[in-house]
This record gives C-alpha cells, sequence and structure tokens, in this order.
C-alpha cells in the first residue's frame, strides 16, 4: 500500500496567488516526521518544510506553511504568493519511527506550474 | 561553502560495466543515503548509511554496492548485475536518521 499518496500530478497556479499541495500519508507509528522538498528541473533536492508528528502547531517557513491535520492523516504543503521560480515538483516524504533510516518514504510527486 | 558534492553530473557507460558513483559531504552529517529516480517517479532508497563502517540495503539494493571508510564519503557502485541502471541518483545526508535529509546535485547515469 502506498505509505505517502500525492493526488495531484500537475498543478497550475497564477503568479502571486496562493496553492496548495496535497499529501496524505499512513503509519501506525505514533511517532513520525513529515517533509516537502522541492525538485526544480536541475534535480536538486531542495528541503523546504518539516513537521514532527507530535508538533502543536503547524510549520512554517517563509512562503512555505504546512497545514497539518493529524486525524486525517494529512499535511498539505501551502506555498503563499507564487513565484515563477516556484514551477518544479514538489515531493512530500515521511520518516517513521525513531530508529531507521530505511523507514524515508517519499511520494509520487506534484508538478507544479506558475504561469505569470 | 558546506554541501554536498556528486560527481560527475553525466556519466555514460557499456552495458557489462561496473560504474562507481562520487559522493561526498562536509556538514559533518552521520547518515548517509542513495537514491534512485526515475522519469515521472519519486525516489526509492538504494542503500543508506547511519555511521562510519555501517551500511543498510534499501528497497532497491539488488545490483548495487556501497562502502562508508570515511565520515565524508559514500560512493555507490553500479555494477553488471543491476538490470536497468539508466536512472538519476541522488546522494543525501543528515545529521542523524532522524533530522532532514540534504541532497547533492545528482548524477544521470545512461548505460547502453
Amino acid at each position: 500500500a502506498q505509505k505517502i499518496t500525492q493526488t495531484q500530478p500537475g498543478m497550475f497556479v497564477q503568479e502571486k496567488e496562493a496553492v496548495t499541495l496535497d499529501c496524505t500519508y499512513d503509519t501506525s507509528d505514533p511517532s513520525y516526521g513529515l517533509f516537502w522538498y522541492k525538485q526544480p528541473s536541475s534535480g536538486e533536492m531542495i528541503f523546504l518544510i518539516y513537521q514532527g508528528s507530535y508538533d502543536q502547531q503547524n510549520a512554517t517557513e517563509g512562503r512555505y506553511s504546512l497545514n497539518f491535520q493529524k486525524a486525517r492523516k494529512s499535511a498539505n504543503l501551502v506555498i503563499s504568493a507564487s513565484q515563477l521560480g516556484d514551477s518544479a515538483m514538489y515531493f512530500c516524504a515521511m520518516r517513521e519511527g525513531a530508529n531507521y533510516g530505511q523507514n524515508f518514504v517519499f511520494g509520487p510527486g506534484t508538478r507544479l506550474s506558475v504561469l505569470p | 561553502d558546506g554541501g554536498i558534492t556528486q560527481s560527475p553530473k553525466y556519466l555514460f557507460r557499456k552495458e557489462g560495466q561496473n560504474v562507481t558513483l562520487s559522493c561526498e559531504q562536509n556538514l559533518n552529517h552521520d547518515a548517509m543515503y542513495w537514491y534512485r529516480q526515475d522519469p515521472g517517479q519519486g525516489l526509492r532508497l538504494i542503500y543508506y548509511s547511519q555511521i562510519v563502517n555501517d551500511f543498510q540495503k534499501g528497497d532497491i539494493a539488488e545490483g548495487y554496492s556501497v562502502s562508508r571508510e570515511k565520515k565524508e564519503s559514500f560512493p555507490l557502485t553500479v555494477t553488471s548485475a543491476q538490470k536497468n541502471p539508466t536512472a538519476f541518483y541522488l546522494c543525501a545526508s543528515s545529521i542523524t536518521v532522524l533530522g532532514e535529509q540534504y541532497f547533492g546535485p545528482g548524477t544521470r547515469l545512461t548505460v547502453t
């Protein structure tokens, strides 16, 4: 079964508008972490934001915020005031448990295109 | 500047040859990882290492080998046993296995 689901293969947003990229996850472990990465066409993966399962508040980093709804097992990325440079693939990832580096899985990604 | 370097950026090999991809980090991170990415796909874990002289198989380790003799270095060898080696390979590191992973620029391997 898919541990990370990103249901939007592609998204379009107008420059300066906000956009939400969806991510749902599946785990029975009470301790986990959720991550978002950006992959521009150059191929490098850029870490954006992290949310721990025990964190009470939603994580924010500049224009990025994570809408964490634990009961629904969703961790959507919100990008405010989109810029042309935000056009890229976006991956949601999850680390399960506290002991093993192996338990770090990525979703299939969402391609975001920002329109001028 | 601290970071992760991977070389070369593009690599071409003939089928049947082993090839080694380099990954070096100067972030003083304990954990290092190798991922494979196929076109239009997410990342799949090949191997990871929590500390020097230790490494564990990931989901798709068959046909690959690694070593971790130094903290800074985690080279990946793609052997001739790997049936579909053409892919984009990404190396990452994290302070520990609990932390966020930071990635290198990747190596695009083409085997013909």
